[in-house]
């Protein structure tokens, strides 16, 4: 399997462009994970799937994010309108059976809004 | 905040040497897990261990568990400028849920 996919690796925008970030998760696992990764504040948890639902979305800033799982091998993560504190590095993350399994991450879409 | 905290936040150590990073948490827990994260790549697993165990061994790697001190450590011994990485420690939080919980990390450099 090749592993989590993740487009685009890198995203230039400007800020109040909308941004759109793609996962393509390891066939058959049934977890999905958005997590983001800044200096300031670690690696934080966005939203989480299972089978394809939005379980827990807690993590999502505001109302300018928004993710989908439209089906089990695609995922997106939407920006909009994009601001410069957006800028970091999301990853996605899949792995199966939950509670307790271990993930397996892409390697990351660094954004950097303008 | 449910996050783990890490210490320390860096070290840095001759090849050779052993290199121990410690993780504390606040929420029981089922199993934790650590992680290594490449400079510019995606985190990677390491090595997971149950609320039962103590300890486990994984080549070089050696994880603790004190459930009692909600603490665990990551030993590496013989360290390799390959070792060269962030290392996080990783947990669910209360509740029984899928959420995975990072701590901070800390940044180990190895010097040849």
């Amino acid at each position: 399997d090749a592993g989590v996919i993740q487009s685009p690796r890198h995203e230039v925008t400007e800020m109040g462009q909308e941004v759109t970030l793609r996962c393509k998760p390891i066939s058959g696992h049934d977890y999905l994970f958005w997590y983001r990764q800044t200096m300031m504040r670690g690696l934080e948890l966005l939203i989480y799937f299972n089978n394809n639902v939005p379980i827990d979305d807690s993590g999502m800033p505001e109302d300018r994010f928004s993710a989908k799982m439209p089906n089990a091998s695609f995922s997106t993560l939407k920006i909009q309108p994009s601001e410069p504190r957006d800028s970091a590095v999301y990853f996605c993350a899949s792995s199966f059976g939950g509670h307790g399994g271990e993930l397996f991450f892409g390697e990351g879409s660094r954004l950097t809004v303008l | 905040s449910q996050q783990g905290e890490e210490d320390p936040q860096a070290l840095s150590i001759q090849e050779g040497e052993n290199a121990t990073m410690n993780c504390s948490y606040k929420t029981s827990i089922n199993n934790l897990q650590w992680y290594r994260q490449n400079s510019g790549r995606g985190l990677v697993h390491l090595i997971l261990i149950r609320s039962n165990e103590r300890e486990k061994h994984s080549g070089r790697l050696r994880v603790t568990l004190d459930t009692s001190k909600k603490s665990s450590s990551l030993l590496i011994t013989a360290s390799r400028a390959a070792d060269t990485a962030s290392y996080f420690c990783a947990f669910h939080g209360s509740g029984n849920t899928g959420k995975l919980i990072f701590g901070q990390g800390t940044t180990l450099q190895v010097k040849p």
